[in-house]
């Protein structure tokens, strides 16, 4: 199984309202921590990634946040689209293999 | 940029026969790809590391013997089933790692394939 606990598995938002995803794991080792979102039938396609230096990262309405100490790291979208709605994976790892959460998946209704 | 292909993108094939999947890396060069299965509503559960050159590290309870890890080139990895069986039908994906960038670790992943053994 996962060694990432990512909650929700499941979330419904209504189109403009932010949505917030959260991972937590338990090793110190890992230090690279990527999003990735993954439509129906197709790849997951990397969003957003953050380093165990850097606390937080921004890229247009999509956030992710890190607390090294408590060993958690969170999604953040804001200004939900419908086009948003798909499995969102968190995962962490570093040079080595990545090891992915469960996923949430994210309904974003007009 | 950092484009990853595979193919092919779905595949029927009889119970006992053996199937090829290729991945690509297209715009750049990738010295570790890694295969990946995922079943219907679960998340990705990585199979093996495939190195450039050398062989692949299988995970632990992934038989190397079945699944067959050939990385000839910087560009193209592939995973041959062999003696598949149904409960081989599942969604297969790459994914790469951009050896070129100067110390990345953001792995790209292609779009999946899709096997279906009857």
């Amino acid at each position: 199984g996962e060694n990432v606990e990512q909650h929700p598995s499941t979330l419904s938002v209504q189109e403009g309202d932010s949505a917030v995803i959260k991972c937590t794991y338990s090793d110190s080792a890992s230090n690279y921590f990527p999003w990735y979102k993954q439509e129906l039938g197709k790849g997951p396609q990397l969003i957003i990634d953050i380093r165990s230096n850097v606390g937080e990262k921004k890229d247009q309405r999509i956030a992710v946040t890190l607390n090294k100490t408590a060993k958690h790291f969170s999604l953040h979208i804001t200004e939900t689209q419908p086009e948003d709605s798909a499995v969102y994976f968190c995962a962490k790892g570093g040079w080595g293999k990545l090891q992915f959460g469960a996923g949430t998946q994210v309904v974003v209704t007009p | 940029g950092a484009v990853v292909s595979q193919h092919p993108s779905r595949v029927i094939c009889k119970s006992g026969t053996s199937v090829k999947i290729e991945c690509r890396s297209l715009d750049f060069q990738a010295t570790t790809m890694f295969w990946y299965r995922q079943f219907p509503k679960q998340s990705l559960m990585l199979m093996a590391t495939s190195n450039e050159g050398s062989k692949a590290t299988y995970e632990q309870g992934v038989e190397k013997d079945k699944f067959l890890i050939n990385h000839a080139s910087l560009t193209l990895s592939t995973l041959t089933v062999t003696s598949a069986h149904p409960e081989d039908s599942s969604f297969y994906i790459c994914s790469a790692r951009d050896s070129g960038s100067g110390g990345t670790y953001e792995q790209y992943f292609g779009p999946g394939t899709r096997l279906t053994v009857t």
